[in-house]
């Protein structure tokens, strides 16, 4: 069965710093796999996908990800956070075919320190 | 951003009174799903549509019935409300089934607490 795993709930940065959000997933075949980012009280926002070719996608508000397809994993990046980056961020993972459903991990809260 | 209008916004109900969610789209795009966001679980499909009558269950279906008479609305019903209910609920669409439009997008969620 699919599954997407987020091994940290919560992290706190400094803004500046960079960052990096783990996510790994359990999927038999070459899955469809995407970022989203839900600020307080507000729905996803989708920054990045990656459905094939160049395993480095590009997303918006500086995020990038890197699909590693050995270590099972499609981890989020940004070089230098910015205090609004302060979300929560949700990895999914998609079969498509037929009905698209979509499998999110459990995700994880970002605080941004001044 | 795509457009997508969820209502109510927010509800709160009574143990064991029948609720409905509504989720509306102006982009015609085929496919529409509930999901319900609860903290630790993440977003888990309640239900979702393939086309207009057609529907199916998703992981956590139970005490949940969906209707989609029209393109545009995916109605989410909870015929008996029950405390475990409360939730913030989601509604995403998404074009197609494959290749690289293949992207749900996300409603702005109804926060339903059943007391």
């Amino acid at each position: 069965a699919q599954s997407v795993t987020q091994p940290d709930i919560h992290i706190t940065v400094s803004e500046g710093a960079s960052l990096e959000l783990r996510c790994n997933y359990s999927y038999g075949a070459t899955p469809y796999l995407f970022w989203y980012v839900q600020s307080p009280g507000q729905g996803l926002q989708l920054l990045l996908k990656y459905f094939s070719g160049d395993t480095l996608v590009q997303g918006i508000k500086g995020f990038e990800a890197e699909f590693k397809r050995s270590q099972s994993s499609f981890n989020l990046r940004k070089p230098s956070v910015h205090w609004s980056d302060a979300a929560e961020y949700f990895c999914a993972v998609g079969a498509g075919g037929a009905t698209n459903k979509l499998i999110f991990g459990t995700g994880t809260l970002l605080a941004v320190q001044p | 951003d795509a457009g997508i209008t969820q209502s109510p916004r927010h509800k709160v109900t009574e143990t064991g009174t029948p609720v409905t969610l509504r989720c509306h789209q102006t982009e015609n795009h085929r496919y529409m799903y509930w999901y319900r966001q609860d903290p630790g679980h993440g977003l888990r499909l309640i239900h979702y549509s393939y086309g207009v009558k057609d529907t199916d269950k998703g992981e956590v279906s139970d005490g949940y019935s969906v209707s989609r008479s029209k393109t545009e609305d995916f109605l989410l019903t909870l015929e008996s409300a029950t405390s475990s209910q409360t939730s913030v609920y989601f509604c995403a669409i998404s074009e197609t089934s494959g290749g690289s439009t293949d992207t749900q997008y996300f409603g702005p969620g109804t926060r339903l607490t059943v007391l």
